[in-house]
C-alpha cells in the first residue's frame, strides 16, 4: 500500500509570493492534517481536514489556509510568504481521527522563503 | 503557550544502556498521548501510546509511563540500540478531537 505523499519535496520562494503545497493520503484514509515543524518549536498543528471539511484548526494566521478534494487529497496555501514561514511542512493521514488511529507522515515539503 | 514540553533537546546513551526520554504537559484534559520518532528527511512515524486510564504501556524494547498527577509522561527504550538514534516526539489530544499537540522532540543518539 502507498504512503502518503507530498510534492514538491523542496521549494524555493521569496516573501510575497504565494505558495500551494499538495498532500496524498493513503488510500482509504479519510483524515489529513498539516503540520509546520521549524528548529525548537517541534510539530505545530496547522489544521485538519475531514471529508472535505475543516474539523480542527490550530493557532496560525488567515494566511495559511487549506482544503480537501472529495479524493481525500489535500493541499495547503500560503499567502504573502514570511521568512518565518520557512519550514518543514508534514502532511499526516489516518483512517478517521488521528487521535484514534496510527497517523501516518509523509516526507514533508521544504519551504525555503528569501 | 507550549502545553506539551520536551525539555531535553538533545541525549546520548551507550548501545545496551537505557534510554529515557521525558515529557511534560500542562493540559489535564489531554487524555490520550503518543510517542512518534523521527529520522533526517522522513517524516515521523508512530512509536507507542497510552491512554490516560493507564500508568504504563509496554511494546518489545519501549515502554511509555504516565503520571497524571506530575503531568509527566516517560519512553523508556531498553536495551537502546544505534538505529533508535533520531528525533523523538511526544504528542497528546483530549475529548475524542483530531487534533495532535507534539512537544519540541528530543534528539536521541546511541553510541556504539
Amino acid at each position: 500500500k502507498a504512503g502518503v505523499t507530498q510534492t514538491p519535496r523542496y521549494l524555493i520562494k521569496t516573501r510575497g509570493q504565494q505558495v500551494t503545497l499538495s498532500c496524498s493520503p493513503i488510500s482509504g484514509h479519510r483524515s489529513v492534517s498539516w503540520y509546520q515543524q521549524t528548529p525548537g518549536q517541534g510539530l505545530q498543528f496547522l489544521f485538519e481536514y475531514f471529508s472535505e471539511t475543516q474539523r480542527n484548526k490550530g493557532n496560525f494566521p488567515g494566511r495559511f489556509s487549506g482544503r480537501q478534494f472529495s479524493n481525500s487529497r489535500s493541499e495547503m496555501n500560503v499567502s504573502t510568504l514570511e521568512l518565518g514561514d520557512s519550514a518543514l511542512y508534514l502532511c499526516a493521514s489516518s483512517l478517521t481521527s488521528p487521535s484514534h488511529n496510527e497517523q501516518f507522515f509523509g516526507p514533508g515539503t521544504r519551504l525555503t522563503v528569501l | 503557550d507550549q502545553q506539551v514540553k520536551q525539555n531535553s533537546p538533545s541525549l546520548s546513551v551507550q548501545e545496551g544502556r537505557i534510554s529515557i526520554l521525558n515529557c511534560d504537559y500542562t493540559n489535564s484534559m489531554f487524555d490520550y498521548f503518543l510517542w512518534y520518532k523521527k529520522y533526517p528527511a522522513e517524516g515521523p512515524t508512530f512509536l507507542i501510546s497510552i491512554s490516560s486510564i493507564k500508568d504504563k504501556n509496554e511494546d518489545g524494547r519501549f515502554t511509555v509511563f504516565l503520571n497524571k498527577s506530575a503531568k509527566h509522561l516517560s519512553l523508556h527504550i531498553v536495551p537502546s540500540q544505534p538505529g533508535d538514534s533520531a528525533v523523538y516526539f511526544c504528542a497528546a489530544t483530549y475529548n475524542q478531537g483530531g487534533k495532535l499537540i507534539f512537544g519540541q522532540g528530543t534528539e536521541l543518539s546511541v553510541k556504539p
